[in-house]
């Protein structure tokens, strides 16, 4: 079965740090991935996705993430974190025969110390 | 900032009562999904519809679930007799279809006491 794996369930950084969150997925084929961010009371909202072609993305507020087949990845990067970017943090993969239902991993929830 | 709108953004019912929920996607989406977020974060995903029609839905066999997108009025989530397990958070997004990515509304959350 399909699935999305977030190992790191709370990460800290200190400010001004670089940041890697990770996420491993499950999936035959070639899976569309996303990266949501979710901030207290809020709903979700989309920081960068994945569907062909280069495997790096770029997203919104400087984060990046890089696709990796081989290693059924796709983790989060940025450079150099701020304290607005405290939040959980949702990797979700599609299927292209699901109508775009998403299967979310577990949520990293990451701090970011001053 | 987020063009689903969902109401109630919180509601409190105790054991037994009826909950409803509400959502209006962004302006052109056909397809709607409803999913729960629990406390532990993980997301269970309940139905979806294309304009008026379902697409895919839990097995929802208890019944007390139940969802509609009717023409021209908001989408809704209903749970007919709540129960202290249904207090999550209530997500609803839509989407261009296809493979095209969700958009998501802030969420109604609801407490069963």
């Amino acid at each position: 079965a399909q699935s999305v794996t977030q190992p790191d369930a709370r990460v800290t950084v200190s400010e001004g740090a670089s940041l890697q969150l990770r996420c491993k997925y499950s999936y035959s084929a070639t899976p569309y991935l996303f990266w949501y961010v979710q901030y207290p009371r809020q709903g979700l909202q989309l920081l960068l996705k994945y569907y062909s072609g280069d495997p790096v993305v770029q997203g919104v507020n400087s984060f990046e993430a890089e696709f990796s087949k081989s290693n059924s990845s796709f983790h989060l990067q940025k450079a150099s974190v701020h304290w607005s970017d405290s939040a959980v943090y949702f990797c979700a993969l599609s299927m292209h025969y699901n109508q775009g239902k998403l299967i979310f991993g577990q949520g990293t929830k990451l701090s970011i110390k001053p | 900032n987020s063009k689903v709108i969902q109401t109630p953004r919180y509601l409190v019912k105790g054991q037994g009562q009826k909950a409803k929920m509400r959502c209006i996607p962004e302006k052109g989406h056909p397809v709607v999904f409803w999913y729960q977020q629990n406390k532990n974060n993980e997301f269970k995903f309940l139905i979806n519809f294309q304009n008026q029609e379902v697409l895919q839905q839990i097995d929802m066999t208890e019944k007390r679930f139940s969802a509609e997108c009717p023409s021209n009025s908001p989408c809704s989530l209903e749970i007919q007799s709540s129960e202290a397990g249904d207090s999550a958070l209530y997500l609803c997004a839509s989407s261009l279809g296809g493979t095209g990515q969700l958009y998501f509304g802030e969420g109604s959350k609801l407490t069963v006491l």
